[in-house]
């Protein structure tokens, strides 16, 4: 199947500092997703981002889906964007197949 | 309703017992996901329901799980002689319906955390 690999596994973050989360995977996909898993266990979509790029206020990500890679840019962080950050595809199987793959997460630790 | 609702929160349940667990979809969401959250295994997929068809149910663990969904809204997972390694947070998600080239994201529940006993 489908591998997804996401770095750096851990980030600790001083407020107010940017970072970049990074995203690849093995495969073609039709679907990309990035998500926010808050302290409290909330999963929360950031982006549906198969290609091109997308901003959201501090949050932009942009996904290169020709090289297979996808890339979630933090500006300004904040500490309530602590928690773990999921990339999830969907592979192109052409079999109608709608199941995300998620890779490992980033967990990122933002200090005041 | 505003998000994805599932209940029970929360479920201790003793080994070899039988579970079900709830979820309330987006209204309009066609599609509706179960996933299950664990330490070892991380976020994996159970099954997929898209309308009137008959779901994806490729990432059931074995045939203790079963999944239906009524008038293409609510869901019930059921886990069959619960087992310890079944102890996980399980968690729905719902979409608008896609095909191919015109995806959607997903809204995700808050989950039920099951511990077998």
């Amino acid at each position: 199947g489908i591998q997804v690999e996401q770095s750096p596994p851990d980030l600790i973050l001083q407020e107010g500092a940017n970072s970049t989360l990074r995203c690849n995977f093995s495969d073609s996909v039709n679907n990309l997703q990035w998500f926010h898993q808050n302290p409290w266990g909330q999963l929360i979509n950031l982006f549906y981002i198969p290609s091109g790029t997308k901003q959201n206020g501090r949050l932009s990500a942009t996904t290169v889906a020709t090289e297979r890679y996808s890339l979630l840019y933090i500006s300004s962080s904040q500490t309530t964007d602590s928690g773990v950050y999921f990339c999830a595809v969907d592979p192109y199987s052409g079999a109608g197949s709608y199941q995300l793959t998620f890779g490992k997460g980033t967990k990122l630790s933002v200090i005041p | 309703g505003a998000g994805v609702s599932q209940s029970p929160s929360n479920k201790v349940t003793e080994k070899g017992k039988d579970v079900e667990l709830r979820c309330d979809p987006i209204s309009g969401h066609t599609a509706l996901y179960w996933y299950r959250q664990s330490l070892g295994q991380g976020l994996e997929f159970l099954i997929y329901f898209q309308g009137n068809s008959a779901p994806d149910k490729s990432g059931l663990p074995s045939d203790r799980f079963s999944a239906e969904r009524t008038g293409g809204s609510v869901s019930t997972l059921t886990i069959q002689r619960t087992q310890q390694e079944d102890s996980a947070v399980y968690l729905c998600a719902s979409s608008l319906s896609r095909d191919r080239g015109n995806g959607y994201g997903y809204t995700f529940g808050s989950g039920t955390r099951l511990t077998v006993v």
